[in-house]
């Protein structure tokens, strides 16, 4: 059964740097989504992205991140100088027919 | 705007007991709702959706809901638990008329199954 994969499982990285999460949809979706969790908290909408842009955007999604579909099949998020309030569970979901398939997520632990 | 509210966070229940999780929405538009699963150090796992048409759904692992657009509830039930079922569920909606919107999810209830 397709599934949607997430790399890497777990990310530790020091306060400003960069980092990229990546995601591979399910090769015949159209709609692509990144969601987080902070530990204790709710599942937290980040941004979706259709037909090569944004198509929306949570407050939570400020200029720090951006995201990209760079060749046609990954998807990834990029925060560019990470915080200590960016550590949580990121999760990319893609979507056909209404319906969001999630990946197991990667965990982002700033230090 | 949505909302969701689950007014469990914990359930504890013994193995082959029914159980149900509640979840709640606030929405001024017409709704898709969801509910996933989350095993221990797993991701979210579709569990069953209402997008239209009959309001009981059925799920995977014999779960199914119900949705009520009167009391604008969407609760999670089993008649008879196992073990392997204790994890985390987390209710969703999303705007309807095939709008590929976000979901809104709910705190999640963790449910406990007990032998």
């Amino acid at each position: 059964e397709p599934e949607v994969t997430q790399t890497p499982s777990h990310q530790v990285t020091q306060m400003g740097q960069e980092v990229i999460l990546r995601c591979v949809p399910i090769s015949n979706h159209l709609y692509f989504y990144w969601y987080r969790q902070i530990l204790g908290q709710k599942v937290e909408f980040l941004v979706s992205f259709y037909n090569n842009e944004i198509s929306e955007k949570s407050e939570i999604f400020d200029d720090q991140f951006s995201v990209e579909r760079p060749d046609g099949s990954n998807f990834t998020l990029k925060i560019r100088s990470t915080k200590l309030e960016d550590s949580a569970m990121y999760f990319c979901a893609s979507g056909v027919k209404n319906i969001q398939y999630f990946g197991a997520g990667t965990r982002l632990s700033v230090l | 705007a949505q909302s969701v509210t689950q007014l469990d966070s914990q359930v504890p229940v013994f193995e082959e007991a029914p159980v149900e999780l509640r979840c709640n929405y606030s929405s001024s538009v017409s709704v898709y709702l969801f509910w996933y699963v989350q095993y221990p150090n797993q991701g979210l796992q579709l569990l069953l959706k209402y997008l239209s048409g009959s309001t009981l759904v059925k799920g995977i692992n014999g779960f199914e809901a119900e949705f009520n657009k009167s009391q604008t509830s969407f609760h999670l039930r089993k008649p008879s638990v196992h073990i392997s079922d204790t994890a985390e569920y987390f209710c969703a909606v999303s705007k309807g008329g095939g709008s590929q919107g976000n979901l809104i999810f709910g705190k999640g209830t963790k449910l406990s199954v007990k032998p």
